[in-house]
């Protein structure tokens, strides 16, 4: 019954691989999210969907690929990885649009680049 | 653009004393902010947030807000520090293109 869950919890990749990271929300929300913490815990967007449709796209690049197959779930792809992609990515959903209520997160998966 | 400042990276206290927490923030209209906490390797969880009204808003854990306009702050607040409160903590303010900005975070340390 976990509200937000994120799978995998800790990813281990070699340079260059593709991997996903998956989110899903039970909470009936409209928008989702997707954050990096970077290793000095700084939490910057990256992305926001709102029932499937993309409202925010931060300056990402574009190995970076979100995708929502419905407003409950929202993956990351990430092509090509590199070492500076190491961090921990949040994924996080919110009822209302402008995020107003806050935001419920996930636990978070540690992305390590090797 | 949004800001918020969180002025202390590190704050130490000892338990059973009381905390405060500061944030400044930057935005253009009335914010609505909120507290988060994050313990080591988890994900955040909202502590209280603040959209109108009474300016001291109360949230979990024995935690409490109270924002300033004139000063541009929402310090949190606890009267009394328990070992289990060390953690990182996060303010953040929004809404404004439908996300929420963070400040870099406040490592809180209790010592027994």
């Amino acid at each position: 019954d976990t509200a937000v869950s994120q799978t995998p919890k800790y990813l281990v990749t070699q340079m260059g691989n593709d991997k996903s990271i998956k989110c899903e929300q039970n909470l009936g929300h409209d928008t989702m999210y997707w954050y990096k913490q970077d290793s000095k815990k700084f939490l910057k967007i990256m992305f926001s969907y709102n029932n499937k449709e993309l409202i925010i796209n931060e300056t990402v690049p574009n190995r970076f690929s979100p995708k929502s197959p419905d407003k409950a779930h929202l993956n990351l792809h990430i092509n090509s990885l590199e070492l500076g992609d190491s961090a921990v990515y949040f994924c996080a959903s919110s009822q209302e649009g402008g995020g107003a209520d806050g935001y419920t997160f996930g636990s978070g998966t540690r992305l390590t680049v090797v | 653009a949004q800001s918020v400042t969180q002025p202390d990276i590190h704050i130490t206290v000892s338990e059973g004393a009381s905390l405060e927490l500061r944030c400044n923030y930057s935005y253009g209209a009335t914010p609505y902010l909120f507290w988060y906490v994050q313990s080591p390797g988890q994900g955040l969880q909202l502590l209280l947030k603040y959209f109108s009204g009474d300016t001291l808003v109360q949230g979990i854990k024995g935690f409490e807000a109270e924002f300033k306009r004139s000063q541009s702050s929402f310090n949190l607040r606890k009267p009394s520090v328990h070992w289990s409160d060390a953690a990182e903590y996060f303010c953040a303010v929004g809404p404004r293109g439908n996300k929420l900005v963070f400040g870099a975070g406040t490592i809180l340390r209790v010592k027994s």
